[in-house]
């Protein structure tokens, strides 16, 4: 089994400044993968960045990097330069290869002050 | 044309009737999912496909029953919908194992309102 925990139901940032949305997780394969999506108001899911857990180096899209700590099992999301359409419900979600299915996070709720 | 279509995008159904929401892919994907989000809850899976022949339940099957009619279309049924099966459901996609292969793809979402 795998288990997904995102403990920020909510969060704020001022318009241009750095946020981090917190992950955890827990899987007892070696071979998986995680990734953030973004829901924005449309509902669409999208994917905003993904990291293979044999990398070692952090995932980078543009404003959107990840500190990813195998050990912890801890994978959160930096948005740098936040904008207005940042705005969103953001997921964590984690994939492995022995259990072959995406599990989500409760997603957090990001508010973008102008 | 969205990848994975889903219809309706709306739909308010009365207690104890029969509602089916319907996908289809043009991805070429073998593997499906239907997935329930509730506030709070995130998303939860409730059925998943590998393949045609390939129907396995998810962590909340009960109540829902599922089709894969063919390679690119995957159907959920609510056979009798109640109250608490109120919540925005969502199709996917993905290609299979591999890292560049484990990425989902989902459908704008139907939102579902039982009365």
């Amino acid at each position: 089994a795998q288990t997904v925990t995102q403990s920020q139901p909510e969060m704020s940032v001022q318009e241009a400044e750095t946020v981090t949305l917190s992950c955890t997780y827990d899987t007892s394969e070696s071979d998986y993968y995680l990734f953030w999506y973004k829901q924005p108001p449309s509902r669409q899911m999208i994917l905003v960045i993904r990291q293979e857990a044999y990398k070692q180096q952090n995932a980078t899209e543009n404003r959107f990097s990840v500190n990813f700590q195998k050990a912890a099992k801890s994978f959160s999301l930096k948005i740098s330069d936040s904008q207005l359409g940042d705005a969103a419900m953001y997921f964590c979600a984690c994939y492995s290869g022995g259990y072959q299915k995406v599990t989500f996070g409760t997603g957090t709720k990001l508010q973008v002050i102008p | 044309d969205a990848d994975v279509t889903q219809t309706p995008r709306n739909r308010i159904t009365k207690t104890g009737k029969r509602i089916m929401l319907e996908c289809s892919q043009t991805k070429g994907h073998d593997r499906m999912y239907w997935y329930r989000q509730d506030p709070g809850l995130g998303l939860r899976l409730i059925y998943y496909s590998f393949d045609v022949k390939d129907i396995n339940k998810g962590e909340i099957s009960d109540g829902y029953s599922v089709s894969r009619q063919a390679q690119a279309k995957f159907s959920l049924s609510l056979e009798s919908a109640i109250p608490n099966q109120t919540a925005l459901y969502f199709c996917a996609t993905s290609e299979g194992q591999g890292a560049a292969n484990t990425e989902a793809f989902f459908g704008q979402g139907t939102r579902l309102t039982v009365v």
